[in-house]
């Protein structure tokens, strides 16, 4: 099965902050990567797909890019609404998750 | 606007077998479009991808958890089912159901969610 590392597991920024967070792959996924958002007691939400487009209703502070191994979602200024819980998701043979990236306000 | 909603007891004995349900509105679960997946995420944990249906019924799982998963479809109650068998204090998590575009390699639409707890 495919490994996702994502890292940092903790990031603590401030509103206003540019923050990168980062997920790699045991072995090469072509660009079958996907970010989640998850605040408490929700499932997850869906940010970005294919590595690096915008779902529909994704403010355009989330961007995502990579191909291969390595894959990085980055938000360009913190909103304090972006607070929670980031996984990453590939799909090959089938589904797995990064242990996710839990941003924190500063 | 498609809406998946989790269904099924809160509490389960350690050794038996955890039953879930998924009513899918808004949306035919008979589309072969999409399928249909379990996902779960233990207290304080990531995410874990348990298995997947298409509406033809074919099963796809999660190699770890394999041995005692049965996910199943019923399309005349547009609905799909989740069985996991020999439970344990392990399996205590939050069950979501969720489905994906058979094009996509994500999940858009996710359930609410549902706890099972596994306990005596």
């Amino acid at each position: 099965d495919i490994q996702l590392t994502q890292s940092p597991s903790f990031l603590s920024a401030s509103v206003g902050d540019g923050v990168t967070i980062t997920c790699r792959a045991s072995q090469g996924i072509n660009t079958y990567l996907a970010w989640y958002q998850q605040k408490p007691g929700k499932a997850p939400n869906l940010l970005i797909y294919a590595a690096s487009t915008l779902q529909s209703g994704v403010p355009s502070r989330f961007s995502g890019s990579g191909s291969g191994t390595e894959f990085t979602l980055t938000i360009s200024s913190l909103q304090p609404e972006d607070f929670a819980t980031y996984y990453c998701q590939q799909l090959n043979t089938y589904p797995t998750f990064g242990g996710g990236t839990k941003v924190e306000i500063k | 606007q498609l809406q998946l909603q989790e269904s099924g007891p809160g509490l389960v004995k350690p050794s038996e077998t955890l039953s879930l349900t998924c009513t899918v509105s808004g949306g035919s679960i008979s589309s072969s479009s999409y399928f249909w997946a379990w996902i779960r995420q233990p207290p304080g944990k990531g995410l874990e991808w348990i298995g997947s249906i298409y509406y033809s019924g074919n099963t796809y799982y999660n190699p770890s958890l394999k041995s005692r998963v049965t996910v199943s479809v019923d399309t005349s109650k547009n609905q799909f089912s989740l069985r996991l068998s020999s439970v344990t204090a392990a399996d205590t998590a939050v069950y979501y159901c969720a489905r994906r575009e058979r094009w996509a390699k994500h999940y858009h639409y996710w359930g609410l969610g549902t706890l099972v707890t596994v306990s005596s």
